[in-house]
């Protein structure tokens, strides 16, 4: 079975510093990887995705990750935040196994904060 | 219009009521999906639809009855719906119901049970 942790309901951070944002995965099958980002009263906007051609992702807003099979995981990164940037982060999971193939399998989210 | 559209936005239901959930995507895609987000628990997925055939059903309680009449329509059916039934309903779309393809997700549908 496919799964998803992500490390911190809670992040914070200030303006300007580094954001990360964990995600590791467990799958059987070799995985696809996706971040969402959902800001409030709004649905997920994809904001990066992994699909096996470079272990390096860059996305939208600035944002990148980068997909570490040793270590199970596609951690989000940001060098530097912004105000903008608070929302929440989801990581998600699909992969080619059995009949649930195609459905994405999320983690709980990260709360990001940004502090002036 | 483009994207992923839900009307309504927001929805208060008495638990004898009966309304409807309307999802529509611009996108050509088809594959089409409803998920149940609550606070504090993951996104749960309910339905979902590839090519107007459903193809799966995740344990959803039948006051929850959903419904594709072509690729681009979805709609979710509500009847004696319960308190815990509270909650953000998001429908999204893919090009294929494969695991390398994106979904795109609407607004969503704030749902309140009274």
């Amino acid at each position: 079975a496919q799964s998803v942790t992500q490390l911190g309901s809670h992040v914070s951070v200030s303006e300007g510093a580094l954001v990360l944002l964990r995600c590791n995965y467990s799958s059987s099958v070799p995985p696809y990887l996706f971040w969402y980002v959902q800001y409030p009263n709004q649905g997920l906007q994809l904001l990066l995705k992994y699909t096996s051609a470079a272990t390096l992702v860059k996305g939208i807003n600035g944002f990148e990750a980068e997909f570490k099979k040793s270590e199970t995981s596609f951690h989000l990164t940001k060098p530097s935040a912004h105000m903008s940037d608070a929302a929440e982060y989801f990581c998600a999971v699909s992969g080619y196994k059995g009949g649930s193939q195609g459905n994405l399998i999320f983690g709980k989210g990260t709360k990001l904060s940004v502090k002036p | 219009e483009t994207g992923v559209t839900q009307t309504p936005r927001h929805l208060v239901m008495g638990m004898t009521n009966k309304k409807s959930l309307k999802c529509e995507q611009h996108l050509g895609h088809n594959a089409m999906y409803w998920y149940k987000q609550s606070a504090k628990k993951p996104l749960e997925l309910m339905f979902v639809y590839s090519l107007e055939e459903r193809v799966e059903n995740n344990s959803v309680p039948s006051r929850f009855s959903p419904e594709c009449p072509n690729s681009s329509h979805l709609f979710l059916h509500l009847h004696t719906l319960q308190p815990e039934d509270s909650a953000l309903y998001l429908c999204a779309s893919s090009q294929t119901h494969t695991p390398s393809y994106e979904q795109y997700f609407g607004p969503g549908t704030r749902l309140t049970v009274t």
